[in-house]
């Protein structure tokens, strides 16, 4: 069965501190790998996605993600965050043999001003 | 507008009754899916359904029940037999062709009293 980690649960930084966000996955074959944040009270929504070609994908508000095939990985990245991105972060995992996605258990992010 | 909707936001439930979530979609996709969360635990997937009048069983489908009679409405009833039911309900559609990306609707709160 495919699952997905997130190592940290909560973190908290300052404004302009840099982000990265763990996220390991297993499945066996090909995957598309996302990353989803939900602010407070708010849709859960899209922050990036990889389905093929370049393993460093941008997605929205200056967030980035780099999959690494070989270590089953796909950390997200900010080099500077801010206050508006506290929020909860979630990757998520699907492939050819389940179309719904499996989702890691979540990170808390704290950014205080 | 498109996008999805749930109705009600928040929903209060007396040990023994079943409620139904409404999720409504106007984006014509193919797929619907629900999903649970639970704080800790990410989302989980309760069911989906990738074509009218046919849904499959998601990871946790104890205790609920799906109809899909049209494209763009996929209702879940949590039923009495649902051992732990208070929880935050997600509902997503997508298209069901190729690596896709689920968009999500806004929630609803259950609580059971």
């Amino acid at each position: 069965a495919q699952s997905v980690s997130q190592h940290n649960h909560h973190v908290i930084l300052s404004e302009a501190a840099s982000l990265e966000l763990g996220c390991n996955y297993s499945y066996g074959g090909t995957v598309n790998l996302f990353w989803y944040v939900q602010y407070p009270g708010q849709h859960l929504q899209l922050l990036l996605k990889y389905f093929s070609g370049d393993p460093l994908v941008k997605g929205i508000k200056g967030f980035e993600a780099e999959f690494i095939k070989s270590k089953f990985s796909f950390n997200l990245r900010k080099p500077s965050v801010q206050w508006s991105d506290t929020a909860e972060y979630f990757c998520a995992v699907n492939g050819p043999g389940r179309r719904a996605l499996t989702f890691g258990s979540g990170t808390r992010l704290q950014v205080q001003p | 507008d498109g996008g999805i909707t749930q109705s009600p936001k928040y929903l209060f439930r007396k040990e023994g009754q079943n409620v139904t979530l409404s999720c409504e979609q106007n984006l014509n996709h193919d797929a619907m899916y629900w999903y649970r969360q639970d704080p800790g635990q990410g989302l989980r997937l309760i069911y989906y359904s990738q074509i009218v009048n046919d849904f499959q069983k998601g990871d946790i489908a104890e205790g609920y029940s799906v109809s899909r009679e049209k494209k763009e409405s996929f209702p879940l009833t949590v039923t009495s037999a649902q051992k732990n039911p208070t929880a935050f309900y997600l509902c997503a559609s997508s298209w069901d062709r190729g690596p896709d990306t689920q968009y999500f609707g806004p929630g609803t709160r259950l609580t059971v009293l």
